[in-house]
């Protein structure tokens, strides 16, 4: 299976302390997406950004910037000067199938920030 | 307001038992999907349903059933041949498509007695 790794199980951190989110996708398709989701203690998982494998411009929105480098098959999601409400589990996930219809998620990565 | 719904949030299974797991949505979308959640993992794939009256099983399908009789909902039942039901089970509407978003319901908390 081609896998989407987030090597990273746990981080904490300080309140505005910036942090990197580190993601790494394996994938054999030309054409796929990418996918950052944000699941907060109430257990819903919220959509953060989408990005597909031709646009590898950055993005940032506020306090929040993703880094996706196709060479290195990389997706890092940067959080700048975090607040407590950032606490999370972050997931990284890959479009995968005949149609891309599914997604392959990674393990997660558990946000911890302490004020 | 639009969004997914997913009933009960805590659930509890006997032995034996099969259980059901509500999911509806009201956001007009074509495709739904339900994901197993366990503790130090990602979501897994259970079934998916691209439009009303089909589904695929996803990588986890043994153990489990759906059905797709209407579009805005999607019921899964936890059957007895799942020996390990106990996990976190989110349910995901899209249109169909790589490019499109999935969105999420709370999720359902299944647990063994």
């Amino acid at each position: 299976a081609q896998k989407v790794t987030q090597a990273q199980t746990e981080i904490s951190v300080v309140e505005k302390e910036d942090v990197t989110l580190d993601c790494v996708y394996e994938t054999r398709d030309t054409t796929y997406y990418l996918f950052w989701y944000k699941q907060p203690p109430s257990g819903e998982l919220v959509f953060l950004i989408r990005r597909n494998s031709f646009d590898e411009q950055n993005e940032i929105s506020g306090r929040y910037s993703w880094n996706f480098q196709k060479s290195t098959s990389s997706f890092n999601f940067t959080i700048t000067a975090s607040q407590v409400v950032d606490s999370a589990v972050y997931f990284c996930a890959r479009s995968e199938g005949e149609y891309g219809n599914k997604l392959v998620f990674g393990a997660g990565t558990i946000l911890r920030v302490k004020s | 307001d639009g969004g997914i719904t997913q009933s009960p949030k805590y659930l509890f299974r006997k032995e034996g038992q099969n259980v059901t797991l509500s999911c509806e949505q009201n956001l007009n979308h074509d495709a739904m999907y339900w994901y197993r959640q366990d503790p130090g993992q990602g979501l897994r794939l259970i079934y998916y349903s691209q439009i009303v009256n089909d589904f695929q099983k996803g990588d986890i399908a043994e153990g489990y059933s759906v059905s797709r009789e209407k579009k805005e909902s999607f019921p899964l039942t936890v059957t007895s041949a799942q020996k390990n039901p106990t996990a976190f089970y989110l349910c995901a509407s899209s249109s169909p498509g790589g490019r499109n978003i999935q969105y999420f319901g709370a999720g359902t908390r299944l647990s063994v007695l």
